[in-house]
């Protein structure tokens, strides 16, 4: 099964508006990555956190990571409609070098 | 800095053939992973390579093979192909463990 749960699957917002994407998981990890994908395109990578870091921000990116409630949320500020797109969470650890697990992903749909 | 680059971008291909996929990494990375994306499964981990070695292997037949040259460049192969391999591949490169993963924008591979 797949480390990786994001929730919502889907989420539809206006232009504007903040998007809130969660992701959790089920075993220790050494890092998490956000990436994002537009429709059955190649994966864009947004953000690496690791796991003695609780928050990273990057333009109007905002990731936390709580390793004690196993989850980390994305946080797009100021929404636009190119931000359209499917948005994945990947989980890393040593004991599985090379290695990233995938949930099934968010698609956010943002309204001009 | 050139991306990931994937090669080619589709192919179509009959039931019980072969197919090789090419990956060329970011220069300078040594680690090479590659994942299968299907609207059911979602992205499942297939090997990754690092340094000509194959340092993990996800849950695969052995039709499933690659293969990572000194230049670290990566090759997938594929043999007796079913219908349900039809996918996107993607492949990543990254400098190592903990560190980001990029990917290209894959192949479409269509069995039929």
């Amino acid at each position: 099964s797949q480390q990786g749960e994001e929730d919502p699957q889907a989420l539809s917002i206006q232009e504007g508006e903040n998007a809130t994407m969660n992701c959790s998981y089920k075993t220790s990890i050494n890092n998490l990555q956000w990436y994002r994908q537009n429709s059955g395109r190649g994966l864009v990578h947004l953000i690496l956190i690791r796991s003695n870091e609780r928050e990273k921000h990057s333009g109007r990116l905002r990731v936390t990571l709580d390793t004690s409630k196993k989850s980390s949320s994305l946080l797009i500020t100021a929404s636009r409609a190119a931000d359209t797109a499917s948005y994945f969470c990947a989980t890393g650890s040593n004991t599985n070098a090379g290695k990233s697990t995938f949930g099934d992903g968010t698609t956010l749909t943002v309204k001009p | 800095k050139a991306g990931v680059t994937q090669t080619p971008r589709y192919l179509i291909k009959t039931r019980g053939q072969q197919v090789t996929l090419s990956c060329s990494p970011i220069s300078g990375h040594r680690s090479v992973s590659w994942y299968q994306q299907t609207p059911g499964q979602g992205l499942q981990f297939l090997f990754e390579y690092f340094s000509e070695t194959q340092r993990n292997k996800g849950n695969f037949p052995g039709r499933f093979s690659g293969r990572q040259f000194s230049n670290s460049r990566s090759e997938m192969n594929v043999s007796t192909l079913e219908l349900g391999d039809s996918a996107l591949y993607l492949c990543a490169s990254s400098l190592g463990r903990e560190r980001e993963a990029f990917f290209g924008q894959g192949t479409r591979l269509t069995v039929v």
